[in-house]
């Protein structure tokens, strides 16, 4: 089976803090990428940051980095220095031929 | 270039009648992906069409539900006799043609459907 999950639900951080969001995939496909989604209440898919599954090297966008483990299909979001503007619900998931996305986390960000 | 367009945004139907949401992908894009995400979850793939074909069709519910992408004008997602649970919002995605299954996906505003 093909699944993706998100175990937390909801988060919070304080703003200018770190703070984490874990997420485990499931496949027996070897070329795909991973992604995460924010997607704020406008409902708009907004693309965070991709990585190749066969790279090795972690994917970073400015304050956004990610933990691939490819072994345990381990695949966390970093984000640092958080801001009011990342409070949103963020999907992870990957893409063979098509998107499987986990369930999402909700982040909040406190002042 | 402009992204992935989706029309209506909102779509409002009483029980028993047809929606009908449209999905123009971005220029030079012949791959056409819908997603449903239900209150309170995450996306679910539904159908994966290329112009004139349906290539993976296996998120589609057996009834009421179809999808075509002809070879002029957008991919329309029609759902017949619409029930209060297919209240939801609609995804639309793109990619280009090459390097099909490694292809980012460009999504679409989503279209809201609200069934009363």
């Amino acid at each position: 089976a093909q699944t993706v999950t998100q175990s937390q639900p909801e988060m919070s951080v304080q703003e200018a803090e770190t703070v984490t969001l874990s997420c485990t995939y499931d496949t027996s496909e070897s070329d795909y990428y991973l992604f995460w989604y924010k997607q704020p209440p406008s409902r708009q898919m907004i693309l965070v940051i991709r990585q190749e599954a066969y790279k090795q090297q972690n994917a970073t966008e400015n304050r956004f980095s990610v933990n691939f483990q490819k072994a345990a299909k381990s695949f966390s979001l970093k984000i640092s220095d958080s801001q009011l503007g990342d409070a949103a619900m963020y999907f992870c998931g990957y893409n063979f031929n098509k998107f499987y996305f986990g369930s999402g986390t909700k982040l909040n960000v406190k002042p | 270039n402009a992204g992935v367009m989706q029309n209506p945004r909102h779509l409002v139907r009483r029980r028993g009648q047809e929606a009908r949401l449209r999905c123009s992908p971005m220029k030079g894009h012949s791959h056409v992906y819908w997603y449903r995400q239900l209150p309170e979850e995450g996306l679910k793939f539904m159908v994966y069409l290329q112009k004139e074909n349906i290539i993976d069709e296996s998120g589609m519910p057996k009834e009421r539900f179809s999808a075509e992408f002809p070879k002029e004008g957008p991919s329309i997602l029609r759902i017949q006799q619409v029930v209060r649970g297919d209240s939801a919002a609609y995804f639309c995605a793109s990619s280009p043609p090459n390097r099909v299954h490694y292809n980012e996906q460009f999504f679409g505003p989503g279209t809201r459907l609200t069934v009363l």
